[in-house]
């Protein structure tokens, strides 16, 4: 059974550009998260939706926005990029029903020039 | 808030040594707890869970970990360190809330690194 897949998985942008990134979950799994993580840190929670609708949203500003589509598959979008949005973004799925455990996937690497 | 501490940013063994890689929290309420391990350039691998089961808890490649709630802990180990063990460790809790949602609170990571 495939994994969680992300693509793209490197990806260069300038400041102020604006970026998309897509992730789909495990077969089944109906629920996805986003984390960032920065260098030498672990993930942050930046959003997790199940069945369409956002279920949870970190601390990060509106420039941050997610969706989920009928396929359960996601985008994350981020505008306006900053220098300090490089970081690997990691894609999560979630089974119903589950105790908490998250399936990554590789990750997004972005990095903002 | 729930958050996490991973002791010890790097941490060094020798070959066929214990692993011992630590990992405390913060609740009131027992969590679910998770280590997870990340290998350059990739995403992260759960190792193992504790769900409130059993408080010693065996994972993946030999790895185990002990729910100490007295102590706030859930330290990692290995009897014997191979070289393939060699990567970044994340301590993460969550709290249980009926599958609300999985917002996963991460430590800081620990490097392992492992000595010939």
């Amino acid at each position: 059974d495939a994994g969680v897949t992300q693509s793209p998985t490197h990806l260069i942008k300038t400041r102020g550009q604006h970026v998309t990134l897509r992730c789909s979950p495990i077969s089944g799994h109906k629920s996805v998260s986003w984390y960032q993580q920065v260098l030498g840190q672990g993930p942050q929670f930046i959003f997790q939706y199940y069945e369409k609708e956002e279920r949870g949203r970190g601390n990060f500003p509106d420039r941050f926005s997610a969706r989920q589509f009928p396929n359960y598959s996601s985008e994350l979008n981020v505008n306006a990029l900053l220098l300090g949005d490089s970081a690997l973004y990691l894609c999560a799925s979630t089974p119903a029903g589950g105790t908490g455990e998250l399936f990554f996937g590789e990750g997004s690497r972005l990095t903002v020039l | 808030a729930q958050s996490v501490t991973q002791l010890g940013s790097h941490v060094s063994v020798s070959e066929g040594a214990l692993v011992l890689l630590r990992c405390n929290y913060s609740s009131s309420v027992p969590p679910y707890l998770f280590w997870y391990v990340q290998y350059p350039n990739q995403g992260l691998q759960l190792l193992l869970k504790y769900t409130s089961a059993a408080t010693l808890v065996k994972g993946i490649n030999g790895f185990e970990a002990e729910f100490k709630k007295s102590e706030t802990s859930f330290h990692l180990t290995k009897p014997s360190a191979h070289m393939s063990d060699a990567a970044e460790y994340f301590c993460a809790v969550t709290e249980p809330n009926g599958g609300a949602t999985n917002k996963l609170i991460f430590g800081t990571g620990t490097l392992l690194a492992v000595q010939p």
